[in-house]
């Protein structure tokens, strides 16, 4: 099965970049979607299809995907984006992986 | 206002059923294929499976292995997930999720407890 590899956690402090990988064989070729989920709070969506952001979700975040490694990246962290990070793809057509998390915490 | 409201948890006994429901309003609910995502306790996201906006379409993750049943009802706006043969790794919060490729639409979750 297809494994989505995310670091544990990752320490930034506030107004510095936070870069959260995703990483997998041929990540490259598929669409990677990113979400956030706050402490107690049900998951949202951030960016999708690799770099598309819905509407609300602040430019800070941004997403880029190339070869074995998609990534997150949040521009000014603040104390509102401490919270886990989870990277998505669609293995084939019918089954969903997620990596397996990432805690952000901002210093 | 997009909603997506679960029911149906609760605390069940090893080896047990139950029923989860969900909701939906503020979108044409026919629209949208809809998942069950679960998370264990400080654990991660877990996907479980999907149906299509139609209901002719349903898939799962491997590990249900044939215990679990997804269904909705479009006349009703309701999504449902059928446990069955229940244990205690299947402790965890199950959201209802709306997304064919990416998933927007997030219900705030239902926690079920498999313990006796």
């Amino acid at each position: 099965s297809y494994v989505l590899n995310q670091p544990p956690s990752l320490s930034v402090a506030p107004g510095q970049t936070a870069r959260i990988t995703c990483g997998a064989t041929n990540i490259g070729s598929k669409n990677v979607h990113w979400y956030q989920q706050r402490p107690g709070q049900a998951p949202v969506l951030v960016v999708f299809d690799d770099r598309d952001r819905p509407s609300g979700i602040p430019d800070r975040f941004s997403g880029s995907n190339s070869g074995n490694t998609a990534t997150l990246t949040i521009n000014r962290v603040d104390a509102g984006d401490e919270a886990d990070y989870y990277c998505h793809v669609w293995e084939h057509s019918s089954v969903v992986v997620f990596g397996g998390g990432t805690k952000l915490t901002v210093l | 206002e997009v909603q997506l409201l679960e029911s149906g948890g609760g605390l069940v006994q090893p080896g047990k059923s139950q029923r989860l429901s969900c909701t939906a309003s503020g979108f044409t609910f026919s629209d949208y294929a809809m998942n069950w995502v679960r998370q264990a306790p400080g654990k991660g996201l877990e996907w479980v499976s999907v149906i299509s906006g139609d209901g002719h379409d349903s898939f799962y993750a491997d590990f249900v292995k044939g215990r679990f049943t997804i269904s909705r009802d479009n006349s009703k706006n309701t999504l449902s997930l059928q446990l069955t043969s229940l244990s205690a790794e299947d402790t965890a919060i199950y959201y209802c999720v709306g997304g064919s490729t990416f998933f927007d639409l997030w219900g705030h979750g239902t926690l079920v407890t498999v313990a006796s």
